[in-house]
């Protein structure tokens, strides 16, 4: 399958600081990327959909001004998480998915970003 | 109703047994269907996707489809403990832009 992979894979920063996660597709241009986010023991939170050179398109109930997301190009998405308090930490998963021939629009997760803010 | 549901389990099975996760969802002109397996603290994988109605099998999985039904299964022949992990459905909406994802299975193979 195809390899996303995401950078830093945990984080501890300081309340009030701001926090970027990288997201990568290593063999296959992503035109949709995706930024989910999972607290403990529960399902997958799909925070927001971004194409390559558009403006993202957020879930109901996430802040856009605080989850910047930037799609720069087909195998780089960034997800910066803006003055961060103790309630954002979690663990923040992208996924990739390319359109060429034969796929079904199927997701290849990165290896996700555990982040704790203190 | 949610757009895709499964059972949250926990779902055991000994070691070497048949494990059938299950899963339903309400769009009837949903057009893929995937499995992704998530162990404890890691992202999720992909373990199979279907697209046609009836059976579609990949060494020890397989994944059932039943679009009349809106009814989706995965069945996994001589369970392992390193199977135990959290299963998840998901289902691309007609026009196969949007993803959803059920909640999750958690199941659990006893040695």
């Amino acid at each position: 399958g195809a390899v996303v992979s995401q950078h830093p894979s945990w984080v501890i920063c300081k309340s009030g600081t701001s926090v970027k996660i990288e997201c990568r597709s290593l063999d296959f241009q992503a035109t949709t990327m995706f930024w989910y986010r999972q607290f403990p023991k529960q399902s997958l939170m799909l925070m927001a959909t971004s194409n390559e050179g558009s403006k993202a398109t957020y879930e109901q109930g996430v802040e856009k001004d605080k989850f910047l997301i930037n799609h720069a190009s087909l195998t780089l998405s960034t997800l910066t998480v803006t003055s961060a308090h103790p309630e954002d930490s979690s663990f923040y998963i992208c996924s990739a998915r390319g359109s060429g021939s034969g796929s079904y629009n199927e997701q290849f997760f990165g290896p996700g970003t555990r982040l704790t803010v203190l | 109703q949610k757009e895709v549901e499964q059972n949250s389990g926990p779902l055991s099975v000994p070691e070497g047994a048949i494990a059938s996760l299950n899963c339903t969802y309400s769009d009837r002109g949903s057009q893929s269907f995937f499995w992704y397996r998530q162990y404890s603290g890691k992202s999720p994988e992909l373990i199979m996707f279907i697209y046609s109605n009836g059976d579609k099998e990949d060494g020890r999985f397989t994944a059932q489809l039943n679009k009349a039904s809106q009814y989706v299964s995965l069945l996994i022949r001589d369970s392992q403990p390193s199977d135990s992990a959290t299963y998840l459905c998901a289902v691309n909406k007609a026009g196969g832009f949007k993803t959803i994802f059920g909640a999750g299975t958690r199941l659990f193979v006893k040695a």
